[in-house]
């Protein structure tokens, strides 16, 4: 059974700073791995699609990367922006989509 | 083109009632994907299907079905609502459903927001 886990559960940073967020799971035998920002009380926006044969995806001030034999991938934000702040979910292809609890990211102006 | 449609918006029923939810895909896309996301949790996977055929069930009792139309369309029923079944339900599209070997990028919709009471 698939399990994804999303550390840290919350963050708090100062605007300009970079900030990573990670994300494991259990099972290595994944198809593609996807980031979402989810803002409060909707749905959910796709950042980044990671397929299994690829290392890392970059759009913008996003960068994430994926490592399948350590069970893990990080999404990297740049120089973070009050915009930002939201929950960030990462989710795993596998004979079904698998989510994290996300982690709840808080840029102070 | 249009992305994922889901209707209603929000919704508020008692406890015991009935509710239908409702999902229009993509153009084009074959594959609906129903999710449950309780505040504060990430989404869980409750149904997928493909061509009017039920291709995956999460864990969920048997209070919730799920069907599709010719038209790719789907609907999510849930009977005799507890007030843990309070959560948004997201609807996503794909081209293909999850198989053997491979996945096809899910598109999600706003989600409609049930509340239990």
């Amino acid at each position: 059974k698939q399990e994804v886990t999303q550390i840290p559960a919350a963050l708090s940073v100062p605007e300009g700073e970079n900030l990573v967020l990670n994300c494991s799971f259990t099972d290595s035998a994944i198809y593609n791995l996807q980031w979402f920002r989810q803002d409060p009380g909707k749905g959910l926006t796709s950042l980044l699609l990671i397929q299994s044969s690829q290392r890392e995806q970059t759009s913008g001030r996003l960068n994430a990367s994926l490592d399948k034999s350590s069970g893990r991938s990080t999404l990297y934000i740049a120089a973070s922006q009050p915009g930002d702040s939201a929950t960030y979910l990462c989710a795993i292809y596998g004979n079904k989509l698998v989510f994290g609890a996300g982690t709840i990211l808080r840029v102070k102006s | 083109d249009a992305g994922v449609t889901q209707s209603p918006t929000h919704l508020i029923k008692t406890r015991g009632q009935h509710v239908t939810l409702r999902c229009s895909p993509i153009s084009g896309h074959k594959s609906v994907s129903w999710y449950q996301q309780v505040l504060g949790q990430g989404p869980q996977f409750i149904f997928q299907y493909y061509e009017k055929e039920e291709r995956g069930r999460g864990n969920f009792p048997d209070r919730f079905s799920a069907r599709q139309f010719p038209n790719y369309s789907s609907e999510l029923n849930v009977n005799a609502l507890l007030l843990g079944d309070s959560a948004l339900y997201l609807c996503a599209s794909s081209l293909y459903p999850n198989r053997q070997g491979s996945s096809y990028e899910q598109y999600f919709g706003p989600g409609t927001r049930l509340t239990v009471t």
